[in-house]
C-alpha cells in the first residue's frame, strides 16, 4: 500500500524567510496530493492541493510542486508570517483507493517574529 | 456551502464508560465520511470510513465502532472506554466515489480524555 514520508518534523524560520516541507510517496498510481494546515486544538484545513497532471500550483504565498518521476512533492511558503506557525500535513491518494488519504507524519513550523 | 459539525468539542470520561461522538455534514448529499484519531503531537490515523448509509469499513481493529444512520450523520461509539482511547477525534467528508480526486474536509474535532 501507499506510504508517505514527510520531512522535516520541525522547522523554525525567521519571519519573512521561506519555508519548504518535503514529502515522498511510494505508490506510483497516486494522483492527488493535498496539504493541510492544523492550528493548535483545531481540525486540519486544506490549504492547497495538486493533481498528477500538473507539476506546480501556486496560491499567493504558498506553492506546491510535484515530481512524479521521483515521487516527491513539496510545499513552499514564501514571506512567512507568525500566523503561518502550525503543523502541516501532506497526503496522497489514488483512484484505486479513492476513499482514503495516506498522511505524512506532519511538520511543526515555527515562524519567529 | 458545505459545513461539518462535531460534538461535543471536549469530553472527559472515566475508564469503562460508554462513548458517543457525533458528526454531521450540511450542504452536500451522499458524502463519503471518515473518522480519524490523532494522539497528542502525532499524525492522523484513519479509524473508519463510510460510502453510504449503513456501509462502514474499519481500518484498525480496536475498541471503537462507527455507524451511519442517516446520509449526513456519522457516529463513533464505544461500549467501554480504555485509557488508550484518549485523543483528538476528527470527522471528515469528501465527495462521492464518482469524484476523481479525494478532497477531504475536516471538522473541528472532539478532544476526548479518558481518566
Amino acid at each position: 500500500g501507499e506510504n508517505v514520508e514527510q520531512h522535516p518534523s520541525t522547522l523554525s524560520v525567521q519571519e519573512g524567510d521561506s519555508a519548504v516541507i518535503k514529502c515522498t510517496y511510494s505508490d506510483s498510481a497516486s494522483n492527488y496530493f493535498p496539504w493541510y494546515k492544523q492550528e493548535l486544538g483545531k481540525g486540519p484545513q486544506l490549504i492547497i492541493d495538486i493533481r498528477s497532471n500538473v507539476g506546480e500550483k501556486k496560491d499567493q504565498r504558498i506553492a506546491v510542486t510535484l515530481n512524479k518521476t521521483a515521487k516527491h512533492f513539496s510545499l513552499h511558503i514564501t514571506e512567512t508570517q507568525p500566523e503561518d506557525s502550525a503543523v502541516y500535513f501532506c497526503a496522497a491518494s489514488n483512484r484505486d483507493s479513492s476513499y482514503k488519504l495516506i498522511f505524512g507524519s506532519g511538520t511543526r513550523l515555527l515562524v519567529r517574529p | 456551502s458545505q459545513t461539518i459539525h462535531q460534538w461535543p468539542a471536549t469530553l472527559v470520561q472515566p475508564v469503562g464508560s460508554p462513548l458517543s461522538l457525533e458528526c454531521t455534514v450540511e450542504g452536500t448529499s451522499n458524502p463519503n465520511l471518515y473518522w480519524y484519531r490523532q494522539a497528542a503531537g502525532r499524525g492522523l490515523q484513519l479509524l473508519f470510513y463510510s460510502v453510504g448509509i449503513g456501509q462502514i469499513s474499519s481500518e484498525v481493529p480496536q475498541n471503537l465502532s462507527a455507524s451511519r444512520p442517516q446520509d449526513r450523520q456519522f457516529i463513533l461509539s464505544s461500549k467501554k472506554l480504555l485509557l488508550s482511547d484518549s485523543g483528538f477525534y476528527l470527522c471528515a467528508w469528501s465527495r462521492t466515489r464518482q469524484a476523481s480526486y479525494n478532497e477531504q474536509f475536516f471538522g473541528p474535532g472532539t478532544r476526548l480524555t479518558v481518566l
